[in-house]
Formats: structure tokens, C-alpha cells, sequence
């Protein structure tokens, strides 16, 4: 099945540990997306990346770090600096084409609840 | 800079009723608007999207909303609301660069 796939569903991190988010997308989509998702906030952007080996910093960046080294797959690291991080992280990928180039819609994965112990 | 304000926080309609979630939206340039839901402890999933053309535009599971430049808004509607369809339904403009801006999300209850 086409889809993006994200693991694990929970996770749990000890205060000062980094934990790393996996997400894996078969659609050939050239760019993804990292959404938190807090109560009542909606979700915020915390990286995007349109091609490989290239990322940008969305709107709440700090704290995380992301790579691009293949197509497929966006991992997002949470770092022992983002001092909040208990939350729903999605992922979502999306097609990329110069024709429609702003109508495609995204694709998200499950999520991944990230709980600090 | 682009923003989507969903102003109801919870709607609440009997099943067989019509349902309305209210979306206002705030662009520079052509709007492109889009509808999501997600159940609970999932990740979204499309409904619906408003590029050009026509007002009134058709989703999946029998949604539609309808966009009116005018007034500023793509209120997503249902004829006749089911049990299954309480889920907390996202709005989401096209923001800067290829990304999205999403509303705060509403949540909707359909009671039996």
C-alpha cells in the first residue's frame, strides 16, 4: 500500500534525551512536512523540506533538528533543548509538481505521541 | 501573512440534522483552501479542496463547503450529519512557500 508511515505510535523520553521520530513516505513525494499538534492550538510547523538534502526551519524549530538524506524518509530528532516537548507529532508528505504547484493537497502519517517522563 | 480562524471551538447537531463548521481566512493572492479531519489519535485526512472554479466544491464522505470570496470564508457542510462523523475537522490555507497554515480546529459531536 502507498502511504506515509510513521513510528513509533508512543514514545516515551527521560529530562536530557534526545529521541528520534521516524517518518518513511512510498509516494514519491518530494517534499514533507513536520506538524506538533498541542490542544486547542492546532498544529505548528516545525521543519519542511522540498528536495532532498535541503530543509528549512518552520515556525517553532527550535529544539528539534531533521535530515533529508533520501527521498523517502524525513526523521525528526527532539532535542534536550526543547524544554516542552510532550506532544502529537504528524508528518505529512505531499506531491510536488510544477504544473499544479500550490494545489496538491498533504498526506499525513498516524502520528507519534511523544510523552517526557 | 496568511491565517485561518475557525471561530467555534465545538459544534454540536443532532444525527439527520445539516452540520456547518465555520473557516475564515486571511491571504495575500489567490486563496487556496482545504478541509481535514482526524479522528482520535490519527493523523489527518483530506476532505476537500478549493483551487478555482466553482463555489461549491464536493468531498469525500459527503462534504462540501463553499467558498465565498466576499465574505472571506469556506464553511464546510454536510446535509445530514452521522454519529461517525464526530471527529475535530481542520481548515488550512496555503501559507508561505509550498507550506500550510491550519486553523485551531473544531470539534464536532453528533448525537444520536
Amino acid at each position: 500500500d502507498g502511504g506515509i508511515t510513521q513510528s513509533p505510535k508512543y514514545l516515551f523520553r527521560k529530562e536530557g534525551q534526545n529521541v528520534t521520530l521516524s517518518c518513511e513516505q512510498n509516494l514519491n513525494h518530494d517534499a514533507m512536512y513536520w506538524y506538533r499538534q498541542d490542544p486547542g492550538q492546532g498544529l505548528r510547523l516545525i521543519y519542511y523540506s522540498q528536495i532532498v538534502n535541503d530543509f528549512q526551519k518552520g515556525d517553532i524549530a527550535e529544539g528539534y533538528s531533521v535530515s533529508r538524506e533520501k527521498k523517502e524518509s524525513f526523521p525528526l530528532t527532539v532535542t534536550s533543548a526543547q524544554k516542552n516537548p510532550t506532544a502529537f507529532y504528524l508528518c505529512a508528505s505531499r506531491r510536488w509538481t510544477n504544473r499544479d504547484l500550490m494545489n496538491t493537497e498533504a498526506f499525513f502519517g498516524q502520528g507519534t505521541r511523544l510523552t517526557v517522563v | 501573512a496568511q491565517s485561518v480562524a475557525q471561530p467555534e471551538d465545538q459544534v454540536n447537531v443532532a444525527e439527520g440534522n445539516p452540520l456547518t463548521v465555520k473557516c475564515t481566512y486571511s491571504v495575500s493572492g489567490n486563496p487556496y483552501l482545504f478541509w481535514y479531519v482526524q479522528y482520535p489519535n490519527r493523523g489527518l485526512q483530506f476532505l476537500l479542496k478549493y483551487i478555482t472554479g466553482d463555489n461549491l466544491v464536493k468531498g469525500s464522505y459527503g462534504f462540501e463547503a463553499e467558498f465565498n470570496k466576499s465574505q472571506t470564508s469556506f464553511h464546510l457542510k454536510k446535509p445530514s450529519a452521522l454519529v461517525s462523523d464526530s471527529a475535530l475537522y481542520f481548515c488550512a490555507v496555503r501559507g508561505y512557500g509550498q507550506n500550510f497554515v491550519f486553523g485551531p480546529g473544531t470539534r464536532l459531536s453528533v448525537l444520536p
